[in-house]
């Protein structure tokens, strides 16, 4: 059963616009988040991530935003660029789980120039 | 800036054969993890060490072996390999016991099983 659920796979935005992506979580004891970004043939990368004390992080362009009650996390990207095309992994690590990470199956966002 | 170093980058067995998956990391991280990445799917772990000596099970960790060799090194080997372990393995490291820290990813083994 997927514990980390991130719907609507692809997503289309055009440059300058914001991408906004979604994250439905089940584990109440999840206690931290992260986002990943990939690209092809490439391994993923860290991008910003949230402990869940908090309901807001902010990285320049990205902001991860957290609403424990819903079990919901979503990431914004302002403005979105041609270089930010690449699929995102949203993540969430166990607290009792010496730090293993469940993963999303990934969102797709294309960036339109 | 090697970070997580893995090879091969490719990789075709045939149905029974067995092979070793290599992974090495230069940041001094105590936690290493293998996933597997198929098509549509997230990743998946199938195994990990916590730090040098130990090693436990992950998600789906049935048909593979580890090995935590060293600090840096944490191999993953298939010892009769099936099709359904064709996918693409990716190795990551984390600093000290890991918590709050991101895990970082080497590119990943792109392994076909025919």
């Amino acid at each position: 059963d997927q514990q980390v659920k991130q719907n609507s796979p692809s997503l289309s935005v055009q440059e300058g616009r914001i991408s906004i992506l979604n994250c439905d979580y089940t584990n109440s004891m999840f206690d931290y988040f992260l986002w990943y970004k990939k690209y092809p043939a490439e391994g993923p990368t860290f991008l910003i991530s949230i402990s869940s004390i908090k309901d807001k992080n902010e990285d320049g362009r990205f902001t991860v935003f957290l609403n424990k009650s819903a079990k919901h996390l979503s990431l914004h990207i302002v403005p979105s660029q041609p270089g930010d095309s690449a699929v995102y992994f949203c993540a969430a690590r166990d607290l009792y789980g010496n730090n293993r990470l469940a993963f999303g199956k990934g969102n797709q966002v294309v960036v339109i120039p | 800036n090697a970070g997580v170093t893995q090879t091969p980058k490719f990789q075709v067995l045939k149905t029974g054969q067995s092979m070793t998956l290599q992974c090495a990391q230069d940041m001094n991280h105590n936690s290493m993890y293998w996933y597997r990445q198929d098509p549509g799917m997230g990743l998946r772990l199938i195994y990990y060490s916590a730090s040098e000596g130990t090693t436990d099970k992950g998600e789906v960790p049935n048909g593979y072996n580890v090995s935590r060799l060293n600090k840096r090194e944490f191999s993953l080997r298939l010892e009769s390999a099936a099709p359904s372990q064709t996918s693409v393995y990716f190795c990551a490291s984390s600093e000290g016991d890991g918590r709050g820290q991101p895990q970082h990813f080497g590119d990943g083994t792109r392994l076909s099983i025919l």
